[in-house]
């Protein structure tokens, strides 16, 4: 069964300064999609990034990119620069290969707090 | 940009009574996810839809909750008779279907916040 690891339960972070949350996975899948999404207080699920399995370059959106590393299964998102307004919880979440049933797992979630 | 729409935002409940939550997906998209989220944890898939066919149920308490998508466009959740343990955001998600969504990501709707006393 696929499985998703978030190790972090929480973090503080000084404003401006760069953060890495980690994720790891676990399938015996060649093809998987990872996503990465941000759950302000409010509750909403703000999509942030995407990397394919087969992708060879590492995502990158705005301050946001992913760190893949396919070998050690991990998935781990940086964000540059951080603001006061990526205080939030961040989810890593694993499509299983392709199929019209094909499920998204999420894990349990990294807590970041930005101190100004 | 068309979003997810759920109903309601907020629902408090007696244990024993029962409960439905709604949604109506992007216009479009095929495939509808319900996901509970009790506070604190990542979101658990109850159910995804396909079309109005369920293609996977299996973390769905079927003994008191029930789903349905009748034509294939918006969902009901249903819980009856809730329980304590129930409390959490139920999160409802949609997705296109095909090889060419497979890389797009779910939008999600806001939640409904179910409390149950």
């Amino acid at each position: 069964a696929q499985k998703i690891t978030q190790t972090q339960p929480g973090m503080f972070v000084q404003e401006k300064e760069a953060v890495t949350l980690d994720c790891t996975y676990d399938t015996s899948d060649q093809s998987y999609g990872l996503f990465w999404y941000k759950q302000p207080s409010s509750g909403e699920m703000i999509f942030l990034i995407y990397q394919g399995s087969y992708d060879e370059q590492n995502a990158t959106e705005g301050r946001y990119s992913l760190n893949f590393q396919k070998a050690r299964k991990s998935a781990n998102l940086v964000i540059s620069a951080s603001q006061l307004g990526d205080s939030a919880m961040y989810f890593c979440a694993m499509r299983e290969p392709y199929s019209s049933a094909s499920k998204i797992i999420f894990g349990s979630g990294t807590r970041l707090s930005i101190r100004p | 940009e068309a979003e997810v729409a759920q109903s309601p935002r907020y629902k408090i409940t007696e244990k024993s009574q029962a409960v439905a939550f709604w949604c109506d997906p992007i216009s479009g998209h095929a495939t509808l996810y319900w996901y509970r989220q009790i506070l604190g944890q990542g979101p658990e898939l109850l159910v995804q839809f396909q079309d109005e066919s369920v293609v996977d149920d299996s973390q769905l308490p079927k003994d008191r909750f029930s789903a349905e998508r009748l034509k294939g466009v918006d969902s009901t959740l249903k819980i009856q008779p809730a329980e304590l343990g129930d409390s959490a955001m139920y999160l409802c998600a949609s997705s296109g279907t095909g090889r060419s969504s497979y890389n797009s990501p779910l939008h999600f709707g806001n939640g409904t916040r179910l409390t149950v006393t």
